[in-house]
């Protein structure tokens, strides 16, 4: 089964402050992977899809990167609605598992 | 539009089984498949298996092997998601998504989620 790990688990930026979370494979999946966003008592969201193909209606300050096996989701202005948990997940091969997931606060 | 409607909450004692309905509309059920996904109060996203709606294949999670089963129902669109020999550690809110027919994609559609409450 391929493990995915994110990093940070947590993080504490101002507003406006560019934001970046990793992902990483423990083994190499193309660019299977999606980005979703979930806020407190929310279904989660589509973000980011393909690594780097934003989802329609999506902020253009949501961008995600990467291939093989390291994956970045960066908000480049983050704003007070973006406060949310934030999970990668792969889909190259079951089990389709989700990385543990970003907890976003605002400082 | 896209709905994916959920079953109810429920309450179940450790050792019995439940079973999670998600009704699909405005799409084609046998056009793609659904991912069945669970959270843990306060923990993150676990993927349980997925279901083809064009052929009922299944693949789950190691984790839940023989203890879940997922089946559709194509003259309803629905798909279900039964798990047996339910302990505290089952319960969760579960969620039933649209993906890809072959899983290789996002889920771009998700269930509103059902709550299960285990407990004695």
């Amino acid at each position: 089964d391929i493990q995915m790990t994110q990093s940070p688990s947590s993080l504490s930026a101002s507003v406006g402050d560019r934001v970046t979370i990793t992902c990483r494979a423990s083994q190499g999946i193309t660019n299977y992977l999606t980005w979703y966003q979930q806020k407190p008592g929310q279904v989660p969201k589509l973000l980011i899809y393909d690594a780097s193909t934003l989802q329609s209606g999506v902020p253009s300050r949501f961008s995600g990167s990467g291939s093989g096996t390291d994956f970045t989701l960066t908000i480049t202005s983050l704003q007070p609605e973006d406060v949310a948990t934030y999970y990668c997940q792969e889909y190259n091969s079951a089990p389709l598992t989700f990385g543990g997931g970003t907890k976003v606060e605002i400082k | 539009q896209v709905l994916l409607v959920q079953s109810g909450a429920e309450v179940k004692k450790p050792g019995a089984s439940v079973k999670v309905s998600c009704k699909v509309s405005g799409y084609t059920f046998t056009n793609y498949g659904i991912s069945w996904v669970r959270q843990a109060p306060g923990q993150g996203l676990q993927w349980m298996g997925w279901i083809s709606g064009y052929n009922g294949n299944t693949n789950n999670a190691q984790k839940f092997q023989g203890r879940v089963t997922m089946t559709t129902d194509t003259s309803t669109s629905t798909a279900y998601m039964e798990l047996r020999s339910l302990t505290s550690d089952d319960t969760a809110v579960y969620y039933c998504a649209r993906i890809p027919f072959d899983s290789r994609g996002p889920s771009t559609y998700w269930g509103q989620g059902t709550l299960v409450i285990v407990s004695p």
